[in-house]
């Protein structure tokens, strides 16, 4: 079993659309859980952080269910311009340092 | 605002060739990390580094591999005897702490 799952997509969303995505983990132990968003051959950037008792940042909301082992994000009235990949992430810390276990991703294309 | 920078940004080398990709971390970052991820796959964790030396690393992380930080800015990321199969996205990331880390710009290995 993957250790973070994502349903790959591709998601196809009119502009205006309201979208939501799903990420799984198996290992319990994760401590700190992220939203990355990756454009075509960039490198991942942060997008948001993810809390048990959920996050807004403008129109994306965030939600960790640590029991289901769950994160989801919202995207509310997208745009065209939040056509990207967006990579579920969790951070396992051993060794005093953390490391960063990606979901494959999952990809948002908008349209006009 | 503080970026990661790496260098080059594509590299083209020899199969068998030695390749040394550079990076300069944010500067009160103090964990380090090398990732890659190979063309339409996920990124996958390689190497992370604190205090001077290696925390943990992944299976992808054999003999072949190594880093370093020989000035105290750079950090490095040297592949000794280049395989065909070494041939991605080479994402070095820098973090204050065990939390979200950021991410440079890639470079992009080619193998021939």
């Amino acid at each position: 079993r993957k250790e973070v799952e994502q349903d790959p997509g591709p998601f196809n969303v009119p502009e205006g659309a309201t979208v939501a995505f799903n990420c799984t983990y198996s290992n319990s132990a994760s401590q700190s859980f992220f939203w990355y968003r990756q454009d075509c051959r960039k490198e991942p950037k942060l997008l948001m952080s993810v809390y048990s008792s959920g996050n807004e940042d403008g129109r994306f909301t965030a939600q960790l269910n640590r029991a289901s082992q769950y994160i989801s994000l919202l995207i509310r009235d997208s745009k065209l311009s939040d056509s990207a990949t967006y990579l579920c992430v969790v951070n396992r810390v051993s060794s005093n340092t953390g490391k960063l276990i990606f979901g494959q991703g999952t990809t948002l294309q908008v349209k006009p | 605002e503080p970026e990661v920078t790496q260098t080059p940004s594509h590299q083209v080398t020899q199969m068998g060739q030695e390749v040394i990709l550079r990076c300069v971390p944010i500067s009160n970052h103090l964990y380090f990390y090398w990732y890659r991820q190979i063309l339409g796959q996920k990124v996958e964790f390689l190497v992370s580094f604190y205090n001077n030396e290696i925390s943990e690393k992944s299976e992808i992380f054999d003999d072949q591999f190594s880093v370093e930080r020989p000035d105290g800015s750079n950090f490095t990321l040297k592949i000794r005897s280049t395989k065909l199969e070494d041939s991605a996205m080479y994402f070095c990331a820098t973090s204050r702490g065990s939390t979200e880390a950021f991410f440079g710009q890639g470079t992009r290995l080619t193998v021939v």
